[in-house]
């Protein structure tokens, strides 16, 4: 599983306050992922990162921040969580050894209430 | 912007019945991915095609790349309990990014 935590694993949150999603990697990849996940919307990308401190916007990143200051960590941010926000966020990152091979992480259930 | 879409959303199948599901990009790809998703878990790569008219089979699944690099298809023969699950497309959307297709949710009934 390219070796890919996340934590917590399952969190209900109340809205307006800020809530961090923690994704660690153990295998010194240099690209990594956030992408939600909802019912009709399938996966869409919220930021990636390409390196310590280089990361972007995906399709849907209004409303989230994230950073990296490790290689093996990258932290995804809901500044003051909405209900909108309820979702299951997926870390991701590319087996650089295996090309474009997609691995995903456990998952985690975010409830906003 | 880029969008990638599945078709159908659901499906239901009785068992040995066989199944397709169809991924639709906005744009050319130069690759496709498909993923597996189980309930409850995460996506997991089954297949990437990256030739024009490209048809791979792993056992009963069958994948086709479309001939203009804008369409794919997962046909599944006889399908069985374990199909059951979330079918992804994927295509890159920019160096080392990304797209997926909304999913096609897979249902067998025994």
């Amino acid at each position: 599983d390219a070796g890919i935590t996340q934590s917590p694993r399952h969190k209900v949150t109340e809205t307006g306050t800020p809530v961090t999603l923690r994704c660690h990697q153990t295998e010194n990849h240099r690209y990594m992922y956030w992408y939600r996940q909802d019912p009709g919307h399938g996966l869409r990308l919220i930021h990636y990162s390409y390196g310590v401190k280089d990361t972007d916007k995906g399709e849907v990143s209004d409303g989230y921040s994230v950073s990296r200051s490790k290689t093996e960590d990258f932290l995804l941010t809901l500044e003051s969580a909405t209900s909108s926000q309820t979702s299951v966020y997926f870390c991701a990152i590319i087996g650089d050894s295996s090309g474009n091979t997609i691995y995903f992480g456990e998952g985690s259930w975010l409830t906003v209430v | 912007g880029q969008q990638v879409m599945q078709i159908p959303q659901y499906q239901h199948v009785q068992e040995g019945e066989d199944f397709t599901t169809y991924c639709n990009s906005s744009t050319t790809l130069s690759n496709i991915q498909w993923y597996k998703q189980r309930p409850g878990g995460h996506p997991v790569f089954l297949i990437q095609l990256v030739k024009s008219g490209e048809v791979k089979k792993q056992k009963r699944l069958t994948f086709q790349f479309g001939e203009a690099k804008k369409n794919s298809s997962l046909h599944i023969t006889a399908t069985q309990t374990t199909d059951v699950g979330t079918y992804f497309c994927a295509g890159p959307s920019g160096t080392y990014k990304y797209i997926f297709g909304t999913g096609t949710r897979l249902k067998v009934l025994a």
